[in-house]
């Protein structure tokens, strides 16, 4: 158990439709990460928030938004939603922001847009 | 552009022999170096890391090595078991630029030991 908790694990919805996924750090832990893992693919960042600011931005989409709230949990939101959204998101975290600092991820949140 | 590459989508060993996964990358600005490894239906967990400061780092049964010059590095894992099956994600981060604070990762390489 990585301490990182993602909702819901598994979540099927139509397209163009919006959801929220939610990601409860571990404990202690500063940064908040977004990843996105498609079919055959690795694990494309989206965005990173560190103590209720965004501190990087990767490859996320304009219909994908995030935030991370005062007790450090952060949502994805994910609106207008396309067959090829489906993918596996995984929320990870870290104590701070300096290089390398090791990453924890959740189990991930499995969605399967139809 | 994949700026950490993951050439080999997969591997096969046998118990007891030496696994050794590759990735390369691209960005001069990585400076720390890190092995994820990741069981279906979980989220990646941490197996290793290096700093570029440093040619080999060494946990165990798991061990990897750093070529700066040619932007590469591996895992070892021996002897290789068969818990050892999963995928292997290498990631990298940077002390600055666009990449300061966040893991870029490979494609993974998928390793499967058999008895």
């Amino acid at each position: 158990d990585s301490g990182v908790t993602q909702t819901p694990k598994h979540l099927i919805t139509a397209t163009g439709q919006r959801v929220t996924l939610r990601c409860s750090p571990r404990s202690g832990d500063l940064s908040v990460y977004w990843y996105q893992q498609s079919l055959d693919q690795g694990l494309q960042f989206l965005i990173q928030y560190y103590n209720g600011e965004e501190r990087a931005k990767g490859n996320i989409l304009e219909r994908f938004s995030a935030q991370q709230f005062p007790d450090l949990h952060s949502e994805l939101n994910l609106s207008s939603l396309e067959l090829g959204d489906s993918a596996l998101y995984f929320c990870a975290s870290s104590v701070g922001l300096s290089p390398g600092t090791e990453a924890f991820f959740g189990q991930g949140t499995r969605l399967t847009v139809v | 552009d994949q700026q950490v590459k993951q050439n080999s989508p997969s591997l096969s060993v046998q118990e007891g022999r030496i696994s050794i996964l590759n990735c390369d990358y691209t960005n001069s600005m990585f400076d720390y170096f890190l092995w994820y490894k990741k069981y279906p239906a979980e989220g990646p967990t941490f197996l290793i890391s290096i700093s570029s400061i440093k040619d080999k780092n060494e946990d165990g049964r798991f061990t990897v090595f750093l070529n700066k010059s040619a932007k590469h590095l591996s895992l070892h894992i021996v002897p290789s078991q068969p818990g050892d099956s999963a995928v292997y994600f290498c990631a990298a981060s940077a002390a600055g630029g666009t990449s300061y604070g966040k893991l870029t990762f490979g494609q993974g390489t998928i390793l499967t030991v058999h008895p």
